[in-house]
């Protein structure tokens, strides 16, 4: 119940390419789902996040689309570049009065962006 | 610079030895976080605080230990008890403790086995 699945581990994409990275979760007491980008060798950074109200949300050439029934959520990159070749990964934080801050990550997604 | 800074980059601990990893953070954050990546498993919680002088296990507290003393800082031992601790740890921060969801995260250390 506080799993959160990541796919697919491992994705390449010609540049231009729309990768989408997917994620479910099974505890409908999480609130907030963010996405972190991990290059080599550095921390994790905060991409974007959403909340469960909101179906989509963009920033940049970032998106989370958000479907609360069916329990998933996922990242699109458009027109995808050399740059976005990293590890992504989702995230989900549990809110109301079990809210203690901590996140529950997916496994990961390498993506590599071929030239 | 406002930020979180973890060292060292790279820590080699010998059989039967603790090794302390520091973490630091001037981002006046109550909450800070240790978390440990291995290859495929995404990152696992060790520990926890939500704030100074109390901390809280994560899922796999086992082998390490922590202190909180001060808000900025939040040390982690790997104890000799760790059989496997040959990983990437990360430190990161979030505050207050309910109001802000971000969390932000350290360069890392890099823990190995002599």
């Amino acid at each position: 119940q506080q799993q959160v699945k990541q796919s697919p581990q491992s994705l390449i994409v010609q540049k231009g390419g729309i990768p989408i990275i997917n994620c479910a979760y099974e505890n409908t007491a999480f609130d907030y789902f963010p996405w972190y980008q991990q290059f080599p060798g550095k921390g994790p950074a905060l991409l974007i996040a959403i909340r469960p109200d909101v179906s989509e949300k963009k920033e940049g050439r970032f998106t989370i689309s958000f479907n609360k029934s069916a329990k998933q959520f996922s990242l699109h990159i458009m027109d995808s570049q050399p740059g976005d070749s990293a590890t992504y990964f989702c995230a989900a934080r549990f809110g109301g009065s079990s809210n203690t801050g901590k996140l529950i990550f997916g496994q990961g997604t390498t993506l590599q962006v071929k030239p | 610079d406002g930020g979180i800074t973890q060292s060292p980059k790279y820590l080699f601990r010998k059989e039967g030895q603790n090794v302390t990893l520091s973490c630091e953070q001037n981002l006046n954050h109550d909450a800070m976080y240790w978390y440990r990546q291995d290859p495929g498993q995404g990152l696992r919680l060790i520990y926890y605080s939500q704030i100074v002088n109390d901390f809280q296990k994560g899922d796999i507290a086992e082998g390490y230990s922590v202190s909180r003393e001060k808000k900025e800082s939040f040390p982690l031992t790997v104890t000799s008890a760790q059989k496997n601790p040959t990983a990437f740890y990360l430190c990161a921060s979030s505050g207050p403790s309910r109001g802000n969801y971000e969390q932000y995260f350290g360069a890392g250390t890099r823990l190995s086995v002599l």
